[in-house]
C-alpha cells in the first residue's frame, strides 16, 4: 500500500457543527502532517506529528484539534469553524521528518 | 517572507514543446528540493526531487536542473502533453526540519 487516504472527500458544515477529518497511511511512515490549501495557493502547514507526538503547531486556531491515535492514523477535529476556513485540507506522510512527503487527495471543506 | 520564489506564474506551451519553470531560494541551508504536480481538486503528487550534491536529475520526461552557486533550480518538462496541464509547485527544506517551503505555484497549460 503506497498511498495516503483521506475521508470524507467533501464536507459541508455549519459554523456550530463538530466534524472530523480522517487520514490513513500504511507505508510505515512515522511523520504525518496536516495542511490547508486555498484556491491557487500553495499548501500551508498546520500540524506535524512525529512518532505519534505533536511536534509542530503552526499557531493554528484552537477550533482545529489534531489527534494521532496510532502510527497509521491522523484525525483533525473541527469545531465552531468560520466560513474563511473553507479550503482543501490535505494530509501527508513521510518516512521520517523532512524526507519526501506524500500527500493524500484532500478533503474539500465548505463552512456555511 | 517567501523563501522560495517561483516563476513564471503561468505558462502556455504547445504540445510537444518544452515547459520550463524556475525557482530561486535564499536559505543556503536548504538541502532538499522537490517538485509537486497538482491537478484540480486533487492533492499534490511528488514528481521529482533533487539534493544539492548533483546538478541534474532526470526521470522520464521530467528533469530538474540545480545551480547551487546561483541558488536556483528548475523543472523541465520535455515533449509536453495535454495531460501535463496542472499546477506545479517547487519546494525546499533543510535536514531535520519538517517544513517544506513552497513556491507560489505555476499553472502550466499544454495546448494540442
Amino acid at each position: 500500500d503506497t498511498e495516503v487516504t483521506q475521508t470524507p472527500k467533501h464536507l459541508v458544515m455549519g459554523m456550530t457543527n463538530k466534524k472530523s477529518l480522517k487520514c490513513e497511511q500504511h507505508m510505515g511512515h512515522r511523520a504525518m502532517y496536516w495542511y490547508k490549501q486555498k484556491a491557487k495557493k500553495p499548501p500551508e502547514l498546520m500540524f506535524v506529528y512525529s512518532y505519534e507526538k505533536l511536534s509542530i503547531n503552526e499557531s493554528v486556531p484552537s477550533r482545529f484539534s489534531p489527534e494521532c491515535p496510532n502510527s497509521s492514523l491522523l484525525n483533525l477535529h473541527l469545531h465552531a469553524l468560520q466560513p474563511e476556513d473553507s479550503a482543501l485540507y490535505l494530509c501527508a506522510s513521510s518516512i521520517k521528518t523532512y524526507n519526501e512527503q506524500f500527500f493524500g487527495p484532500g478533503t474539500r471543506l465548505t463552512v456555511l | 517572507q517567501q523563501q522560495v520564489k517561483q516563476s513564471p506564474q503561468s505558462l502556455i506551451v504547445q504540445k510537444g514543446g518544452i515547459s520550463i519553470i524556475n525557482c530561486a531560494y535564499e536559505n543556503t541551508a536548504f538541502d532538499y528540493f522537490p517538485w509537486y504536480q497538482q491537478f484540480p481538486g486533487k492533492g499534490p503528487a511528488l514528481l521529482i526531487a533533487i539534493r544539492p550534491d548533483v546538478s541534474e536529475k532526470k526521470e522520464g520526461r521530467f528533469t530538474i536542473s540545480f545551480n547551487k552557486s546561483a541558488k536556483q533550480f528548475s523543472l523541465h518538462i520535455m515533449d509536453s502533453q495535454p495531460g501535463d496541464s496542472a499546477t506545479y509547485f517547487c519546494a525546499a527544506s533543510t535536514a531535520g526540519n519538517n517544513r517544506l517551503a513552497f513556491g507560489k505555484g505555476n499553472q502550466v497549460v499544454v495546448i494540442p
